[in-house]
């Protein structure tokens, strides 16, 4: 398995509070992404990261921000968790060049719930 | 329309026959395609990716790629019953780099012993 982690893995909030999903990662990847899994719509892109400091917004950004501070890390945030926001959250890496640069491999996942 | 769209099943194929998955996609100019497995409660794992035309073979599994047709398919063959999972095909919609990685929404397989 590629060195990916993420903390909590499992988090059960309530509808307001401020939310902050770690992703870590061991392989000096310059890219990271978060996703969100909901049955329906698949694996959906929320924001991205191409470097230190370096993000951008994708598919289902709104209500969610990003940080980057260190190659290893990137965070995921709900400033404000809205039941809407219930669903699986999946860090993903890549690699910076090569042929494969462009193969996305996947953390464990987060299972968030907010009543 | 969907950029990425997958049949999503269940398929059921016995055990030892071929698994035959298909996917199509909007963008012409996509030039990535990939194909995840996905078994319940775990996170997708990158089983192949194809970047020509034509057929690439690992192990049991072959990916095929027509753009002319803008559809990508995933053969397994000798299906086994640890090859029941939700698999993905997945596309990135330009060259213009890898930040847009579009994603079906599965086909579920059932490999019936």
């Amino acid at each position: 398995d590629a060195g990916i982690t993420q903390s909590p893995r499992h988090k059960v909030t309530e509808t307001g509070t401020p939310v902050t999903l770690r992703c870590h990662q061991t392989e000096n990847h310059r890219y990271m992404y978060w996703y969100r899994q909901d049955p329906g719509h698949g694996l959906r892109l929320i924001h991205y990261s191409y470097g230190v400091k370096d993000t951008d917004k994708g598919e289902v950004s709104d209500g969610y921000s990003v940080s980057r501070s260190k190659t290893e890390d990137f965070l995921l945030t709900l400033e404000s968790a809205t039941s809407s926001q219930t669903s699986v959250y999946f860090c993903a890496i890549s690699e910076s060049s090569g042929r494969a640069s462009d193969e996305q491999f996947f953390g464990p996942g987060t299972r968030l719930t907010v009543l | 329309q969907k950029e990425v769209e997958q049949n999503s099943g269940p398929l059921s194929v016995p055990e030892g026959a071929i698994a035959s998955l298909n996917c199509t996609y909007s963008d012409r100019v996509s030039q990535s395609f990939f194909w995840y497995r996905q078994y319940s409660g775990k996170s997708p794992e990158l089983i192949m990716s194809i970047y020509s035309n034509g057929d690439k073979e690992d192990g049991r599994f072959t990916a095929q790629l027509n753009k002319a047709s803008q559809y990508v398919s995933l053969l397994i063959r000798d299906s086994q019953p640890s090859d029941s999972a939700t698999y993905l095909c997945a596309v990135i919609p330009s060259d213009f780099g890898n930040e847009k990685l579009t994603f079906g929404t599965g086909t579920r397989l059932t490999i019936i012993p």
